[in-house]
This record gives C-alpha cells, structure tokens and sequence, in this order.
C-alpha cells in the first residue's frame, strides 16, 4: 500500500504570494490532517478533514485554509504569504480519526518564504 | 489555551543507557495522549494513551499516563543510536465533540552516542 504523498516537496515563494499545497492519503484513509512544524513553535495543527468537511481546526489565521476532495485527497491554502510561514507542512492521514487511529505522516512540503 | 510542555528539550547519553522523557500538559477535555518518534521528516507513531496507570510497552520502549498530575513518561531502556531522534508528545481535547484536536510539544531531542 502506497504512503501519505505530499507535492510539490519543496518551494520557494515571496512575501504576498499564495501557495497550495496537496496531500494524497494512504488509500482507503478517509481522515487527513495539517501542520505546521517550525524550530520555534514545533508541531502544530493546523485542520483535519474528513468527508469532504473541515472536522477541526488550530489556532491560525484565516489565511490558512484547506479543502478535501470526494477522493480525500486534501489541499492546503496560504495567502498572502508572510515570512514566518516559512516552515515544513506535514500532512498526516489516518482510518477515520486523528486521533484515535494511527496517523500516518507524509514527508511533508518544505515551504520558504523569502 | 491547550498546551502541552515536553521536558527535557534535549538529552545527550551513551548506548545502554536509560532515559526518561517528561510531558506535561494542560487540556481543556483530556482525550488521550499520543508520543511519536520524528527522525527526519515524518513522525511516526509510538503510543496512545488513555488511563491513568496503564503502562504501554513496545520493545525497549514504554509509556505511563498520570491523569490526576497531568503528565506522561516515555522511557527507553539499553538505549541504541537508533533511537537519536526528536521525540513529540501530543494530547488530543475532546473539546466536547466526538472528535478531537491535537495539541503537540516542543519536542525532546535525542542523541544516543556509540
């Protein structure tokens, strides 16, 4: 069975641009979550989906959002990208739940924000 | 604000030796505990932990939950080079729903010298 996918796996974007990011689940995964992981503020999360709709969400601002598609093939959303968006998104799946079923992390997408 | 404080933020030891890895957290609606083992980009997971007193093992690798005094223990014994790797704890807030969200700490780094 394939892995979590996460594309592109690097980017490099300036200040006031968007970027979107996708994340493919381990098939049969109906849960995908987000986060973000900094050397400053470590892990944190971001959103979770499931069925299409947003399940949960962190503390970000608005200019983060997500989408899932009917596949659950999942995309994230920054706009008007700020500095300290630079960071590794993680994109995680799991069975039906992030918490109570396994996660499964994909190698996540390194974005930088010059 | 959930949160969630690892301690130590690192630990340098020699293979064999013993360590004890300290998470401490506060939430809201306390749902479970989680520790994953991150080596390069993805955590992976290592255990779910529920009730208090219940010890978890995997190999050289377990986990005691603390409900009352808010906090969990991750300890590897006859420590390996293997193990090097930044350890994340996370607690799951039920946040009165049937689905939770993810609050992770900063992370114990490990080095296991030869």
């Amino acid at each position: 069975k394939a892995g979590v996918t996460q594309t592109p796996r690097y980017l490099i974007k300036t200040r006031g641009q968007q970027v979107t990011l996708s994340c493919s689940p381990i098939s049969g995964h109906r849960s995908v979550s987000w986060y973000q992981q900094t050397p400053g503020q470590g892990l944190q999360f971001l959103f979770e989906y499931f069925s299409e709709t947003q399940r949960n969400k962190g503390n970000f601002p608005g200019r983060f959002s997500g989408r899932q598609f009917s596949n659950s093939r999942s995309e994230m959303n920054v706009s008007t990208l700020e500095l300290g968006d630079s960071a590794l998104y993680l994109c995680a799946s799991s069975l039906e739940q992030a918490s109570t079923d396994t996660q499964y992390f994909g190698p996540g997408t390194r974005l930088t924000v010059l | 604000e959930d949160k969630v404080v690892q301690s130590p933020l690192s630990l340098v030891v020699h293979e064999g030796d013993t360590v004890t890895l300290n998470c401490s957290y506060e939430v809201t609606n306390f749902r479970s505990l989680l520790w994953y083992k991150q080596e390069k980009k993805a955590p992976t997971f290592l255990f779910m932990l529920t009730s208090s007193g219940i010890e978890k093992k995997s190999g050289r690798l377990s986990s005691i939950l603390d409900k009352k005094e808010l906090f969990s223990i991750l300890n590897i014994t006859a420590t390996q080079t293997g193990d090097s790797a930044v350890y994340l704890c996370a607690v799951e807030d039920a946040g009165g729903t049937s689905y939770g969200k993810l609050t992770f700490g900063q992370g114990t780094i490990l080095t296991v010298h030869p």
